[in-house]
C-alpha cells in the first residue's frame, strides 16, 4: 500500500493559464474524491467517481474545471484559464470497494498546493 | 448529510486525555459519525467512525450519546504530535460524499 499519490506537490501558474494535477489512488480502490481547501477552511468537496464513472460534481466545479478518470484508475483535474481565486490546496482522496454498510473511510493524499498569480 | 458543529480551537497538556466534542442534533438513524485529522502540510487522516455503540482503536476512542446527538473523541495520552485539525463527519451510508466542516484545533502543548 503506497499510499494515495498526487502530483504535483506545487504549483504556481500565471492568471488565465491551464493547469492539470494528477492523483493516483490507492490500487483497487473504487471511488476518487476531489476537494479544494483554503486557508483555515475544511476541504470542500468537488466531485467523485466510482470506477471511471463521474457520479456527482458539486456547484463549486464550475464549467472551467474538469475532472477525468479513465479506466476508472488514476484521475486528473484540470483548470481553464485560472483566476485567482483558484488559489487553494487540491486534495484527492480514495476509497475501497466496500461490501453492505455502506461505511466511508477515506485515504487522502497529501494535495496539490495552486498558487495562481 | 447532518450538519456538526464543534469548537472552532482547544488546547491541551501533553500526556493529558484530549476531549474533542461534537454537536450532531440532527443526525439521523442511518448516519454514521466520523472522524478525521489533519496535521499541517497533508491531507486529513481517518481516526474513527461509529453508529451508536462507543468505538475505540489504537488511535482514540469514540463516544457517542444515546440519543446520538453528540459525540466525543477521546485521545487518551495526547502527544506534540496530536496537533492538528480534528474534523467531526456525519454521513449517510448511502450518500455519495463525506462532508466537511472548519474543524476544530487542537494544540497539544508541553
Amino acid at each position: 500500500d503506497t499510499g494515495v499519490s498526487q502530483n504535483p506537490r506545487h504549483k504556481i501558474t500565471k492568471r488565465g493559464q491551464n493547469v492539470t494535477f494528477r492523483c493516483d489512488p490507492i490500487s483497487e480502490h473504487n471511488r476518487l474524491y476531489w476537494y479544494r481547501q483554503t486557508l483555515g477552511q475544511g476541504p470542500e468537496f468537488l466531485t467523485y467517481f466510482q470506477n471511471e464513472a463521474q457520479l456527482e460534481k458539486s456547484r463549486l466545479l464550475s464549467d472551467r474545471f474538469s475532472a477525468e478518470r479513465p479506466k476508472g484508475s488514476f484521475s486528473t483535474l484540470e483548470i481553464q484559464r485560472t483566476e485567482q481565486g483558484d488559489s487553494a490546496m487540491y486534495l484527492c482522496a480514495s476509497r475501497e470497494r466496500q461490501g453492505g454498510g455502506g461505511i466511508e473511510k477515506l485515504f487522502f493524499g497529501s494535495g496539490t498546493q495552486l498558487s495562481v498569480l | 448529510d447532518a450538519k456538526t458543529t464543534q469548537p472552532p480551537s482547544m488546547d491541551c497538556a501533553e500526556g493529558r486525555a484530549a476531549n474533542l466534542p461534537c454537536n450532531h442534533s440532527t443526525i439521523s438513524g442511518n448516519e454514521y459519525v466520523y472522524w478525521y485529522r489533519q496535521i499541517h502540510s497533508q491531507g486529513p487522516q481517518y481516526i474513527i467512525h461509529g453508529l451508536k455503540n462507543n468505538e475505540t482503536n489504537e488511535m482514540a476512542s469514540l463516544i457517542i450519546t444515546e440519543d446520538r446527538k453528540s459525540s466525543t473523541l477521546i485521545l487518551p495520552h495526547a502527544t506534540l504530535r496530536d496537533t492538528a485539525v480534528y474534523y467531526c463527519i456525519v454521513r449517510n451510508t448511502n450518500a455519495g460524499k463525506s462532508t466537511f466542516g472548519d474543524g476544530t484545533t487542537l494544540t497539544v502543548k508541553p
